[in-house]
C-alpha cells in the first residue's frame, strides 16, 4: 500500500542545535517533494521544494535532501530557534499530479 | 505568491445543518482545491474546484455532501451538508501557482488560513 511516514509525532530539540525531520514514502514515484510549516490554527506555508533529480536544496537555515533510492527526504533546520517551533509537513507530488501529505512532525525548540 | 482568505474562520454548528465556506484569492488562479484536516491527521484532498464545470471529487467524497461552486478564477465555496460530529475538522482552501525558475517550472501550493468547524 502507499504510505508517507514522518518521524515521531513530536521532536524536542535544544535551541542552537540542528533539527532533522524525516519523511519516508512507499509505493510512490514522486516527481518532487515539498516541505511546509504549519502553525496552530493556520494553514500550511510552503517552505521548500526538491525535485527527483536534485540531491539537496538550501534556503537560509533550511536544508532538504531527497534520496529516491532510500525513498526518503530529510529536512534540516540549523541553528534552531524557539520561533522554529511548529508542525512540519512533508508532501509529495505523485506522477498523477496529486499532492499527498504526511501527518506532520511537531517540532519544539527548547530555549 | 497568492494570498488566500477564508470565511468564516471558525463556526460551531448543530448536526443536520449545512455550512458554506468561502475562499477568496487575490489573483486569478487556474487550480483551486479544498482540503480537510482532521485532528492529528494529514491534509486530505476533498476535491478540485473547476471554474465553469463540476468539481472533481476524490475517493470517499461526494457532491451531495460537499457541493462546491467556482463562479470565477478568484473565488470558490465549499458547503458541508447535513453535518454530523464526524465532519468536525479544519477545512482549507488551496491554490496552485506555477513558478518558473530558469528553464524549469514547478507548482507551488498556497493555503488559506482554514475554517475550524465544530459540529455538536
Amino acid at each position: 500500500s502507499q504510505k508517507i511516514e514522518q518521524n515521531s509525532e513530536a521532536l524536542n530539540i535544544q535551541e542552537g542545535k540542528t533539527a532533522t525531520l524525516t519523511c519516508n514514502y512507499t509505493n510512490y514515484s514522486p516527481a518532487y517533494l515539498q516541505w511546509y510549516r504549519q502553525d496552530p490554527g493556520r494553514g500550511p506555508v510552503f517552505l521548500l521544494l526538491i525535485r527527483e533529480n536534485e540531491k539537496e536544496k538550501r534556503k537560509e537555515r533550511l536544508k532538504v535532501t531527497f534520496d529516491t533510492t532510500l525513498k526518503q527526504s530529510l529536512f534540516h533546520i540549523t541553528a534552531s530557534q524557539p520561533a522554529d517551533s511548529a508542525t512540519y509537513l512533508c508532501a509529495l507530488m505523485n506522477r498523477d499530479d496529486k499532492i499527498i501529505f504526511g501527518k506532520g512532525t511537531r517540532l519544539h525548540i527548547l530555549p | 505568491s497568492a494570498v488566500i482568505s477564508q470565511k468564516p474562520s471558525r463556526d460551531i454548528c448543530q448536526r443536520g445543518t449545512s455550512l458554506t465556506i468561502q475562499c477568496q484569492v487575490d489573483s486569478q488562479v487556474t487550480m483551486m482545491f479544498w482540503y480537510r484536516q482532521q485532528p492529528g491527521q494529514s491534509l486530505t484532498l476533498i476535491a478540485t474546484a473547476n471554474q465553469g464545470s463540476e468539481a472533481t471529487y476524490e475517493s470517499g467524497f461526494v457532491i451531495d455532501k460537499f457541493p462546491i461552486s467556482r463562479p470565477n478564477l478568484t473565488f470558490s465555496t465549499l458547503t458541508v451538508s447535513n453535518m454530523s460530529p464526524e465532519d468536525s475538522s479544519i477545512y482549507l482552501c488551496s491554490v496552485e501557482d506555477l513558478v518558473v525558475q530558469g528553464t524549469a517550472s514547478t507548482y507551488e501550493q498556497y493555503f488559506g488560513p482554514g475554517t475550524r468547524l465544530t459540529v455538536t
